[in-house]
């Protein structure tokens, strides 16, 4: 039979445009958020980080957005390119009895087109 | 710094067999975990150690997963008996304290139980 799994959201891109990537997360205590690449065969590498004291980051090509009242984070990528193809996932880091460890989100397909 | 280095990169093994998971922190890192990624669940964490200690093992699935931390830089996972619904890629990943900073994962083990 058919197997079910997670459906993950997907982006397509044009090389050269720029990318918005979405998270939203639960734990209103969450004080640090990260963003994760992760491509095909390889473990998760970090991308860009946050803490709950700030609402915008930058990095190279790369802008962490976070919105406390929503509880969402955004990733943007600039002049998008075929390297960043890739699974990217946003983590969150709790406060109290989870702190110390990472819940991560289950991920957005980022597929760019030469 | 060769990062987090897992061992092995890819396991086969029959249904019933002991899987023994291998990590090496980067050193001077205190908290290291372990997490599974399937297509099913995503990545989820199992277990967690801070200063070699299990601080939270609620994401350990069952009696036939157990992991160890006998030192600060070495830990194993181990899964018996092993069962086909264990396939999956598991991660180490380890970080210099609590809270998440610095957190950086190893290339994974890919595990297939047949």
């Amino acid at each position: 039979g058919e197997s079910v799994g997670l459906h993950l959201p997907t982006l397509s891109v044009q090389e050269g445009d720029n990318s918005i990537i979405n998270c939203a997360y639960s734990n209103s205590a969450s004080d640090y958020f990260i963003w994760y690449k992760q491509e095909s065969g390889k473990g998760p590498q970090f991308i860009i980080d946050i803490r709950s004291n700030m609402d915008k980051r930058q990095g190279q090509r790369v802008t962490v957005l976070l919105n406390k009242t929503v509880k969402h984070l955004s990733l943007q990528i600039a002049a998008t390119q075929p390297g960043d193809s890739a699974v990217y996932f946003c983590a969150e880091s709790g406060g109290g009895t989870s702190y110390g460890k990472l819940t991560f989100g289950q991920g957005t397909i980022l597929t760019v087109h030469p | 710094d060769a990062g987090v280095i897992q061992s092995p990169r890819h396991e086969v093994t029959e249904m019933g067999q002991e899987v023994t998971l291998r990590c090496k922190p980067i050193s001077g890192h205190n908290s290291l975990f372990w997490y599974r990624q399937t297509m099913m669940r995503g990545l989820e964490l199992l277990i967690y150690f801070n200063n070699n200690v299990p601080i939270d093992d609620s994401g350990m699935p069952e009696d036939r997963f157990s992991a160890k931390m006998p030192n600060a830089s070495f830990s194993t996972l181990k899964i018996q008996p092993s069962e086909p619904r264990d396939s999956a890629v598991y991660f180490c990943a380890s970080s210099p304290a609590a809270g998440g900073y610095g957190y950086t994962f190893g290339s994974g083990t890919r595990l297939t139980v047949v």
